[in-house]
């Protein structure tokens, strides 16, 4: 079965400091990969999705972007964080083989101070 | 613009009773349709999916939700209702493609003795 690995569960980020968080998938190739963000626990907000390597689309303008550099790689990052970048942001696997749901990572609480 | 909804922010229960979290959808062709749950401060597990078939499907945790495509509603139901199923609920649709998982706003369901 599919695992996903995100890191780091909390992290605290002054104003105007970079962000990189990970995120890799084990037990499946090729699969679809989202970053979602969620604000004061409530709706989730698609922030990027991927299909394949080195291809990302982005759904809302915004301070973030994604990358893909490998299968099971997908990196979200910020150059310079605001305020209202904080949230919990979640990594999502969706593998179209065998089962159609999607995977969820464990989420990291983002706090920019 | 294709979309699922949720019209309740939280649904109250008493443990025993039934329970439904609403959720109409507003996508063209023949959306896969699903719930998820989350519990505080966690990623969202899957509880069950609707892609053709059976319009009553079933799915984790004694949860089950009927595709109605004359009302273009997936309802998730219980027929009773436990204080641990107290959790965020959220519907969501992709088209099929595997590309865009969207989710709704979200419900968050209350269980009380």
């Amino acid at each position: 079965s599919q695992t996903i690995h995100q890191w780091p569960a909390t992290l605290v980020q002054p104003v105007g400091s970079p962000l990189s968080l990970e995120c890799t998938v084990e037990g499946t190739s090729n699969p679809n990969l989202y970053w979602y963000r969620q604000a004061a626990g409530r709706g989730l907000q698609l922030l990027f999705y991927s299909v394949g390597i080195g291809q990302i689309s982005s759904e809302v303008p915004q301070n973030l972007s994604a990358s893909r550099p490998q299968d099971r790689q997908f990196i979200l990052s910020s150059k310079k964080l605001l305020l209202s970048d904080s949230g919990f942001y979640l990594c999502a696997c969706l593998d179209r083989g065998l089962r159609t749901e999607a995977f969820f990572g464990q989420g990291t609480r983002l706090t920019v101070v | 613009a294709q979309s699922v909804a949720q019209p309740e922010d939280q649904v109250n229960v008493a443990e025993g009773n039934p329970l439904t979290v609403k959720c109409t959808y507003s996508v063209s062709g023949n959306p896969y349709l699903f719930w998820y749950v989350q519990y505080p401060n966690r990623g969202l597990q899957f509880l069950l999916k609707y892609i053709t078939g059976d319009n009553l499907v079933k799915g984790s945790y004694g949860f089950e939700a009927e595709f109605n495509k004359s009302q273009t509603s997936f309802h998730l139901k219980k027929p009773s209702a436990l204080v641990s199923d107290s959790a965020l609920y959220f519907c969501a649709f992709d088209t099929g493609t595997a590309s865009k998982l969207t989710f709704g706003t979200g419900t968050r369901l209350q269980v009380t003795l």
